[in-house]
């Protein structure tokens, strides 16, 4: 299993344009997160997903849209992209009943704002 | 979700236990307490996470107060390796919203020194 992937690894954008991050999964899981690290700070969560058809926000929503059509893939969208959104973004799945669950995070993508 | 509370960084002699202690006093009782770690620039990594009993997995030791209103990860030998920041993070799994859904805080930074 490729586990949790994501693309790109490193983006660079201008101030107003749009782009997706794409999220997988190979693992059949659930349920999935986005979430956002500053510099220096905790992971704050985006948007989250417990199937396919069915997304909710989380802490700092704003600015990105989610989709879940399929339970492999849960791309984040900027819409019109900001020097704010400058950070590094996780994804995450996870499985099995609450009470054993744990989320498994992908390696990243670290995106640049301009 | 319950708040926790951790010291914002540690030292632990490299061979020794480190103890990484957690505070989340207004806890309820179908919250659980989940350890993960981010070494540098990684994802996140799932650690152990436990209820009301001490724990204990291949990475290390979670110990539950039993008025459940603090817990201490335990690395029983920590290496260099383990230098990291460490999350705790409570959560409540009841109704499938939640689950999913972790909120970080700002975790604690151990640095593990020859």
């Amino acid at each position: 299993n490729a586990g949790v992937t994501q693309t790109p690894k490193f983006q660079v954008l201008k101030t107003g344009q749009s782009m997706t991050l794409q999220c997988a999964q190979d693992m059949n899981h659930e349920y999935m997160s986005w979430y956002r690290q500053d510099p220096g700070m905790g992971l704050r969560l985006i948007h989250y997903s417990v199937g396919a058809g069915i997304t909710d926000q989380g802490e700092v929503p704003n600015g990105y849209n989610v989709s879940r059509s399929t339970t492999e893939d849960f791309p984040l969208r900027l819409l019109s992209a900001a020097p704010s959104q400058t950070s590094v973004y996780f994804c995450a799945s996870s499985s099995g009943t609450p009470e054993q669950e744990t989320q498994y995070f992908g390696p990243g993508t670290r995106l640049l704002v301009l | 979700d319950a708040k926790t509370t951790q010291p914002p960084s540690m030292d632990c002699a490299e061979g020794r236990a480190a103890n990484l202690p957690c505070n989340h006093s207004t806890i309820s009782g179908n919250e659980y307490v989940y350890w993960y770690r981010q070494i540098h620039s990684q994802g996140p990594q799932y650690i152990i996470h436990g209820l009301k009993n001490n724990e204990t997995n291949e990475m290390a030791s979670l110990i539950i107060t039993e008025d459940r209103k603090s817990s201490t990860l335990i690395l029983p030998h920590a290496t260099l390796r383990d230098t990291a920041v460490y999350y705790c993070i409570v959560r409540d799994y009841l109704g499938s919203s939640n689950t999913g859904k972790l909120i970080f805080g700002q975790g604690t930074t151990l640095q593990v020194k020859p």
